[in-house]
Protein backbone atom coordinates (compact mmCIF):
# COMPACT_ATOMS: atom_id res chain seq x y z
CA UNK A 1 0.00 0.00 0.00
CA UNK A 2 1.14 3.15 -1.05
CA UNK A 3 1.34 5.26 2.05
CA UNK A 4 2.96 8.51 4.04
CA UNK A 5 3.23 8.62 7.64
CA UNK A 6 4.05 11.52 9.19
CA UNK A 7 5.29 12.27 13.04
CA UNK A 8 7.15 14.83 14.90
CA UNK A 9 4.37 17.39 15.55
CA UNK A 10 3.80 18.96 19.29
CA UNK A 11 3.63 21.95 21.40
CA UNK A 12 6.37 24.34 21.21
CA UNK A 13 6.93 27.70 22.60
CA UNK A 14 7.70 30.99 20.43
CA UNK A 15 11.11 30.91 18.67
CA UNK A 16 11.10 27.61 19.21
CA UNK A 17 12.18 24.33 16.94
CA UNK A 18 10.60 21.39 15.33
CA UNK A 19 12.06 18.27 13.15
CA UNK A 20 8.92 17.06 11.44
CA UNK A 21 9.60 13.44 9.39
CA UNK A 22 7.14 11.80 6.76
CA UNK A 23 7.87 7.61 6.76
CA UNK A 24 7.28 6.69 2.79
CA UNK A 25 5.97 3.12 2.13
CA UNK A 26 5.24 1.19 -0.81
CA UNK A 27 6.71 3.09 -3.75
CA UNK A 28 9.90 4.27 -4.82
CA UNK A 29 10.78 7.06 -2.97
CA UNK A 30 14.08 8.25 -4.68
CA UNK A 31 11.82 8.52 -7.95
CA UNK A 32 9.23 11.47 -6.76
CA UNK A 33 9.42 14.93 -5.52
CA UNK A 34 7.77 15.59 -2.22
CA UNK A 35 6.19 18.79 -0.75
CA UNK A 36 4.96 19.73 2.66
CA UNK A 37 1.65 21.68 2.98
CA UNK A 38 -0.16 22.71 6.01
CA UNK A 39 -3.48 23.96 6.90
CA UNK A 40 -4.71 26.09 10.76
CA UNK A 41 -7.38 25.47 12.10
CA UNK A 42 -10.07 26.03 10.54
CA UNK A 43 -8.40 27.83 7.71
CA UNK A 44 -7.25 26.83 4.13
CA UNK A 45 -4.32 24.70 2.37
CA UNK A 46 -1.24 26.35 2.36
CA UNK A 47 1.76 24.82 0.46
CA UNK A 48 5.30 25.22 2.66
CA UNK A 49 7.64 24.14 1.03
CA UNK A 50 9.17 21.36 -2.19
CA UNK A 51 12.15 19.29 -3.26
CA UNK A 52 12.64 17.31 -6.30
CA UNK A 53 13.25 13.68 -6.28
CA UNK A 54 17.32 13.70 -6.11
CA UNK A 55 17.26 17.07 -3.84
CA UNK A 56 18.56 19.21 -6.29
CA UNK A 57 15.87 21.69 -6.41
CA UNK A 58 14.06 23.22 -3.49
CA UNK A 59 11.55 26.10 -2.69
CA UNK A 60 9.71 27.89 0.15
CA UNK A 61 7.00 29.61 0.16
CA UNK A 62 7.41 33.18 1.15
CA UNK A 63 5.45 32.96 4.78
CA UNK A 64 8.92 30.18 5.39
CA UNK A 65 11.42 30.78 3.58
CA UNK A 66 14.59 31.27 5.84
CA UNK A 67 13.01 29.31 8.91
CA UNK A 68 12.46 26.10 7.66
CA UNK A 69 14.29 23.69 5.76
CA UNK A 70 12.77 20.69 4.06
CA UNK A 71 14.96 17.57 3.36
CA UNK A 72 15.55 14.01 2.40
CA UNK A 73 17.07 10.73 2.62
CA UNK A 74 15.97 8.64 0.11
CA UNK A 75 18.01 5.66 1.34
CA UNK A 76 15.74 5.87 4.72
CA UNK A 77 12.23 6.90 2.73
CA UNK A 78 12.28 9.94 4.55
CA UNK A 79 11.25 13.33 3.95
CA UNK A 80 11.80 16.31 6.51
CA UNK A 81 10.90 19.86 7.44
CA UNK A 82 13.09 21.61 10.18
CA UNK A 83 11.39 24.35 11.50
CA UNK A 84 12.92 27.22 13.52
CA UNK A 85 12.32 30.54 14.73
CA UNK A 86 8.62 29.07 15.02
CA UNK A 87 5.45 31.36 15.13
CA UNK A 88 1.67 31.42 16.39
CA UNK A 89 0.94 31.28 13.01
CA UNK A 90 2.72 28.30 12.13
CA UNK A 91 -0.05 26.47 13.83
CA UNK A 92 -1.07 24.19 11.93
CA UNK A 93 -1.87 20.21 10.53
CA UNK A 94 1.59 19.51 8.16
CA UNK A 95 0.91 17.29 5.40
CA UNK A 96 3.59 15.89 3.58
CA UNK A 97 2.20 15.01 0.12
CA UNK A 98 3.34 13.02 -3.11
CA UNK A 99 4.01 14.80 -6.70
CA UNK A 100 2.23 12.87 -9.07
CA UNK A 101 4.81 11.75 -11.67
CA UNK A 102 4.87 13.08 -14.93
CA UNK A 103 3.31 16.28 -14.15
CA UNK A 104 3.39 19.44 -12.01
CA UNK A 105 2.28 20.47 -8.61
CA UNK A 106 -0.16 17.96 -8.23
CA UNK A 107 -0.33 16.17 -5.26
CA UNK A 108 -1.55 12.57 -5.55
CA UNK A 109 -0.88 10.92 -2.23
CA UNK A 110 -1.09 12.78 1.01
CA UNK A 111 -0.05 11.97 4.45
CA UNK A 112 -2.35 11.93 7.41
CA UNK A 113 -1.13 15.25 9.23
CA UNK A 114 1.07 15.50 12.08
CA UNK A 115 -0.37 18.68 14.11
CA UNK A 116 1.82 21.67 15.09
CA UNK A 117 0.80 23.89 18.18
CA UNK A 118 2.95 27.14 18.73
CA UNK A 119 1.97 28.58 22.37
CA UNK A 120 3.92 29.94 25.19
CA UNK B 1 2.98 34.54 -3.79
CA UNK B 2 -1.17 35.90 -3.59
CA UNK B 3 -3.20 32.93 -2.97
CA UNK B 4 -5.82 32.13 -6.34
CA UNK B 5 -8.84 34.08 -5.92
CA UNK B 6 -12.00 31.04 -5.17
CA UNK B 7 -15.54 32.13 -3.99
CA UNK B 8 -15.99 31.65 -0.29
CA UNK B 9 -19.06 29.03 -0.71
CA UNK B 10 -20.96 27.59 -3.68
CA UNK B 11 -24.09 25.43 -3.63
CA UNK B 12 -26.67 22.81 -5.78
CA UNK B 13 -29.44 20.90 -5.53
CA UNK B 14 -28.68 16.81 -5.82
CA UNK B 15 -28.97 16.73 -9.92
CA UNK B 16 -27.62 19.85 -10.19
CA UNK B 17 -24.22 21.35 -11.57
CA UNK B 18 -22.21 23.90 -10.13
CA UNK B 19 -19.09 25.66 -11.36
CA UNK B 20 -16.30 26.79 -9.04
CA UNK B 21 -14.25 29.58 -10.50
CA UNK B 22 -10.26 29.77 -9.91
CA UNK B 23 -9.00 33.36 -10.54
CA UNK B 24 -5.34 33.92 -10.78
CA UNK B 25 -2.65 35.87 -12.68
CA UNK B 26 -0.49 35.52 -15.84
CA UNK B 27 2.25 34.26 -13.64
CA UNK B 28 0.03 30.73 -12.37
CA UNK B 29 -3.19 30.18 -13.81
CA UNK B 30 -2.46 32.26 -16.89
CA UNK B 31 0.46 31.20 -17.53
CA UNK B 32 0.50 27.07 -17.39
CA UNK B 33 -1.94 24.19 -17.62
CA UNK B 34 -0.97 22.68 -14.34
CA UNK B 35 -4.22 23.54 -12.46
CA UNK B 36 -5.22 21.21 -9.35
CA UNK B 37 -8.69 20.12 -7.89
CA UNK B 38 -8.28 18.93 -4.48
CA UNK B 39 -11.68 18.09 -2.68
CA UNK B 40 -11.45 17.72 1.53
CA UNK B 41 -13.89 16.15 3.51
CA UNK B 42 -14.23 17.49 7.12
CA UNK B 43 -11.78 16.11 8.96
CA UNK B 44 -10.17 13.73 6.16
CA UNK B 45 -7.19 14.53 3.87
CA UNK B 46 -7.26 15.97 0.57
CA UNK B 47 -8.04 14.32 -2.56
CA UNK B 48 -6.78 14.70 -5.89
CA UNK B 49 -9.75 15.11 -8.26
CA UNK B 50 -8.80 16.86 -11.30
CA UNK B 51 -4.69 17.54 -13.02
CA UNK B 52 -3.45 19.69 -15.41
CA UNK B 53 -6.75 21.37 -16.05
CA UNK B 54 -8.67 18.86 -17.54
CA UNK B 55 -6.99 15.31 -16.23
CA UNK B 56 -9.03 13.33 -13.85
CA UNK B 57 -7.00 10.49 -11.75
CA UNK B 58 -8.15 6.66 -11.90
CA UNK B 59 -11.46 6.75 -9.89
CA UNK B 60 -12.95 10.41 -10.06
CA UNK B 61 -15.86 10.04 -11.23
CA UNK B 62 -16.61 11.88 -14.66
CA UNK B 63 -18.86 14.04 -13.03
CA UNK B 64 -16.02 16.20 -12.39
CA UNK B 65 -14.70 18.16 -14.51
CA UNK B 66 -11.86 20.85 -15.35
CA UNK B 67 -11.52 23.76 -17.68
CA UNK B 68 -9.67 27.39 -17.69
CA UNK B 69 -9.81 30.51 -19.97
CA UNK B 70 -6.81 33.00 -19.20
CA UNK B 71 -6.56 33.18 -15.90
CA UNK B 72 -9.30 31.66 -14.52
CA UNK B 73 -9.98 28.19 -13.80
CA UNK B 74 -13.29 25.96 -12.92
CA UNK B 75 -14.13 22.92 -11.71
CA UNK B 76 -17.64 21.63 -12.53
CA UNK B 77 -19.51 18.83 -10.65
CA UNK B 78 -22.33 17.96 -12.98
CA UNK B 79 -25.31 15.30 -11.44
CA UNK B 80 -24.30 17.20 -7.94
CA UNK B 81 -24.78 14.08 -4.56
CA UNK B 82 -24.51 14.13 -0.85
CA UNK B 83 -21.42 13.19 -1.11
CA UNK B 84 -19.70 16.04 -3.35
CA UNK B 85 -20.11 18.27 -0.10
CA UNK B 86 -16.72 19.38 1.03
CA UNK B 87 -14.77 22.09 0.62
CA UNK B 88 -12.71 22.42 -2.95
CA UNK B 89 -9.27 24.19 -3.41
CA UNK B 90 -7.60 25.24 -6.76
CA UNK B 91 -4.01 25.31 -7.00
CA UNK B 92 -1.67 26.61 -9.41
CA UNK B 93 1.73 25.97 -10.31
CA UNK B 94 3.94 29.34 -10.33
CA UNK B 95 7.36 28.92 -11.91
CA UNK B 96 10.14 29.77 -9.42
CA UNK B 97 7.40 30.19 -6.54
CA UNK B 98 6.35 26.53 -7.47
CA UNK B 99 2.80 26.32 -6.09
CA UNK B 100 -0.22 28.67 -5.12
CA UNK B 101 -3.15 27.30 -2.98
CA UNK B 102 -6.85 29.17 -3.17
CA UNK B 103 -8.57 29.90 -0.58
CA UNK B 104 -11.02 26.98 -0.65
CA UNK B 105 -14.22 26.91 -1.50
CA UNK B 106 -17.11 25.72 0.75
CA UNK B 107 -19.96 23.22 -1.44
CA UNK B 108 -22.96 22.82 -0.46
CA UNK B 109 -25.51 20.37 -1.47
CA UNK B 110 -28.85 21.81 -1.08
Amino acid sequence: EVQLVESGGGLVQPGGSLRLSCAASGFTFSSYNMNWVRQAPGKGLEWVSYISSSSNTIYYADSVRGRFTISRDNAKNSLYLQMNSLRAEDTAVYYCARDKGLTLAAFDIWGQGTMVTVSS
Amino acid sequence: QSALTQPPSASGSPGQSVTISCTGTSSDVGGYNYVSWYQQHPGKVPKLMIYEVIKRPSGVPDRFSGSKSGNTASLTVSGLQAEDEADYYCTSYAGSNYLVFGGGTKLTVL
